[in-house]
């Protein structure tokens, strides 16, 4: 059974950067068909796919946040991060890392991570 | 983008009812489809994925269909636990979208 769980801060200023780490348990990381995602929802709203990333390193972001954002791995730790820079409060959300099937669909989700943004 | 409506936005109906959600795409996605159910509080949940695979483990009441443009999601008869939000994703590719939601309740 896979198991992913985000950490990172639960609160960050306006301005600063934010960092969210993903790791993934009891399956393979490296399994061709994987692809590892970010997904966020704002407070009492929908879910927006942020981008994911295949253990080979490629990249695929949501177009609307791609010039903000950059996705990173580390194979050897079996975790996946997310960079945020410059971040205001519309990036108050609950940031959900998940596995993509295939690049898909979102079979398996980490608990969520609340982050605000706020002074 | 690929725009993906969902109705109702909320719905009540009594236990043992069938409910039906429908959620519509702005162009063609074959069966690119699936469905999440959200629990308030909880995270997304798999149901069901190609537009009518049920997700190892769902009840057999979840039931999915749709092709092309129009989708559904039916639940045969309703129970207390289903209170949630339901979610679409077409999975056509980048970006992936999800519906705005179907906030499911109990009458």
């Amino acid at each position: 059974q896979v198991q992913l769980q985000e950490s990172g801060p639960g609160l960050v200023t306006p301005s600063q950067t934010l960092s969210l780490t993903c790791t993934v348990s009891g399956g393979s990381f490296t399994n061709a068909g994987a692809y590892w995602s970010w997904i966020r929802q704002h407070p009492g709203k929908g879910l927006e796919w942020i981008g994911y990333i295949h253990y080979t390193g490629k990249t695929y972001y949501n177009p609307s946040l791609e010039s903000r954002i950059t996705l990173s791995l580390d194979t050897s730790k079996n975790q996946f991060s997310l960079r945020v820079p410059s971040v205001t409060a519309a990036d108050t959300a609950i940031y959900y890392c998940a596995r993509a099937f295939e690049g898909y669909y979102f079979d398996f989700w980490g608990h969520g991570t609340p982050v605000t943004v706020s002074s | 983008d690929i725009q993906m409506t969902q109705s109702p936005s909320s719905l009540s109906a009594p236990v043992g009812d069938r409910v039906t959600i429908t959620c519509r795409a702005s162009q063609g996605i074959s069966n690119y489809l699936a469905w999440y159910q959200q629990k308030p509080g909880k995270v997304p949940k798999l149901l069901i994925y190609s537009a009518s695979t049920l997700q190892s483990g769902v009840p057999s009441r979840f039931s999915a269909s749709g092709s092309g443009t129009h989708f559904t999601l039916t639940i045969t008869s309703l129970q207390p636990e289903d209170v949630a939000t339901y979610y679409c994703q077409e999975f056509t590719g980048v970006p992936y979208t999800f519906g705005q939601g179907t906030k499911l309740e109990i009458k």
